[in-house]
C-alpha cells in the first residue's frame, strides 16, 4: 500500500555503467518528479512530468534521461555513471491541494553508490 | 531563478524548549513555502506549508510565519519532543503548467536534547 515506491532501494555499481531506477505512485496524481540528494543533504530537482510531458527539465547532464511511460510510472536512465552521480535519488509525485499549490509526496529513494 | 537560504545549519535545543528555523527566498514570484521533516535513513515529509496569500499558519506545536515584503519565512516549533530530532528543508516556488517547481534549503540538523 506504499504510495511512492522506488526500485532498487540501494544500487552499487561502477563508473562507465548504465543503471535505471524506477518510480511508481498509486495515489492518481498527474505529476512526477525526479531529486537528486547529494552527500551533503543538498536537495535538488531534476525533472518533472506532468501526464507523460517532460515540464521541468533542470541543468542535468544528458546522461540522465527520465522517462514517463504513463502517469503512474516516472523512471531514470542514468549512462556512463561517473563517481559524482552517487547520491540518493529521490521521486516524488504531487496533487493539487485546492489551495493553489501542488503538495509533494516523496518516495523512499534509491542510494546510488558508484565505485 | 529562484535561490533560497535557510538558517542554521545545526540547531541543539533542550526538550520542551522552543526551536526556529528561518529561510529567504530570493524570487518574488514564489508563492508556496513547504517545510519538510527527514528522518536519518528516511524520504522528507511534508510537515506544514503556507501560500502567499497568508502570514501565518498553526498546526499543533508547529507554526510557519511568512513576510512576503522581506522575502523570508520561519518555522516555529514548540514544546520540543526528542521525536523532533531530524533535518528539516524549507522549500520556495510556483506552479508550472501542473507542476510545482520548488527550490530548497540547505536543511537544518535539529537535535533534541532529553
Amino acid at each position: 500500500d506504499t504510495a511512492v515506491s522506488q526500485t532498487p532501494k540501494y544500487l552499487v555499481t561502477q563508473m562507465g555503467n548504465d543503471k535505471s531506477i524506477k518510480c511508481e505512485q498509486n495515489l492518481g496524481h498527474d505529476t512526477m518528479y525526479w531529486y537528486k540528494q547529494d552527500s551533503k543533504k543538498f536537495l535538488k530537482i531534476m525533472f518533472s512530468y506532468n501526464n507523460k510531458e517532460l515540464i521541468i527539465n533542470e541543468t542535468v547532464p544528458n546522461r540522465f534521461s527520465p522517462k514517463s511511460p504513463d502517469k503512474a510510472h516516472l523512471n531514470l536512465h542514468i549512462n556512463s555513471l561517473e563517481l559524482g552521480d552517487s547520491a540518493v535519488y529521490f521521486c516524488a509525485s504531487s496533487t493539487h491541494n485546492g489551495r493553489g499549490a501542488y503538495e509533494q509526496y516523496f518516495g523512499p529513494g534509491t542510494r546510488l553508490t558508484v565505485t | 531563478g529562484e535561490n533560497v537560504e535557510q538558517h542554521p545549519s545545526t540547531l541543539s535545543v533542550q526538550e520542551g524548549d522552543s526551536a526556529v528555523i528561518k529561510c529567504t527566498y530570493s524570487d518574488s514570484a514564489s508563492n508556496y513555502f513547504p517545510w519538510y521533516k527527514q528522518e536519518l535513513g528516511k524520504r522528507p515529509q511534508l510537515i506544514i506549508d503556507i501560500r502567499s496569500n497568508v502570514g501565518e499558519k498553526k498546526d499543533q506545536r508547529i507554526a510557519v510565519t511568512l513576510n512576503k515584503t522581506a522575502k523570508h519565512f520561519s518555522l516555529h516549533i514548540t514544546e520540543t519532543q526528542p521525536e523532533d530530532s531530524a533535518v528539516y528543508f524549507c522549500a520556495a516556488g510556483g506552479p508550472i503548467q501542473g507542476a510545482q517547481k520548488l527550490v530548497f534549503g540547505q536543511g537544518t540538523r535539529l537535535t533534541i536534547n532529553p
